[in-house]
């Protein structure tokens, strides 16, 4: 596709309830990444992907937190028992490739609020 | 961690003001890149300075990296009401990952 794309946009959850985010990278781009930012706050690191293989999954909070890539391409995290405190914007870049001089394409982001 | 620490968290100037936005990290990088955010959601890659470069330009930005002081400036010139916006600085390091910091909040008041 033309950019990277998220969805939903927004969620609404309720507390315990399991909930499944998807990225779709830019077509052609073999790393993917997902960050987490709360409000007013940076963006915190969860994991990222080189084609299906998930090289560092050391930003992960807890083991409720999950993420797949299939055939290269789309990626879903997944959140189980959703807590108050997961509510957050979920961003996904894409880059042509892992490297030294490669620059990230941000999707739109989901929000996610538990309730 | 590598994380890019910004200064100051927020920054308010006049329309046609130059707007000079300070990032600090902890140890040695390959590259460090800028990104630009509106409005809470996705962000924008400006501009990456390479580890070997010293002073990088692209149109109304400008920005240096000192790897001594391991310390990366972003300067906007002539700044206008559409640059509002956060602003990251994105160290690298060689596990290829970019490690956001909290960002700097820019208000340009018309």
């Amino acid at each position: 596709g033309a950019g990277v794309s998220q969805s939903p946009s927004n969620k609404v959850t309720e507390k315990g309830k399991d909930v499944e985010l998807r990225c779709d990278p830019i077509s052609g781009h073999t790393a993917l990444y997902w960050y987490r930012q709360s409000l007013g706050q940076g963006l915190e690191f969860l994991i990222y992907f080189q084609g299906n293989s998930a090289p560092d999954k050391s930003g992960l909070p807890s083991d409720r937190f999950s993420a797949e890539r299939t055939g290269g391409s789309v990626s879903t995290l997944t959140i189980q028992r959703t807590q108050q405190e997961d509510s957050a914007v979920y961003l996904c870049a894409s880059s042509l490739q892992t490297g030294l001089n490669e620059k990230l394409f941000f999707g739109s982001g989901t929000q996610l609020s538990v309730l | 961690s590598q994380q890019g620490e910004e200064d100051p968290q927020a920054l308010s100037i006049q329309e046609g003001e130059n707007a000079t936005m300070n990032c600090s990290y902890k140890t040695s990088i390959n590259n460090l890149q800028w990104y630009r955010q509106n409005s809470g959601r996705g962000l924008v890659h400006l501009i990456l300075i390479r580890s070997n470069e010293r002073e990088k330009h692209s149109g109304r930005l400008r920005v240096t990296l000192d790897t001594s002081k391991k310390s990366s400036s972003l300067l906007i010139t002539a700044s206008r009401a559409a640059d509002t916006a956060s602003y990251f600085c994105a160290p690298m390091d060689s596990s290829y990952k970019l490690i956001f910091g909290s960002g700097t909040r820019l208000l340009v008041r018309p």
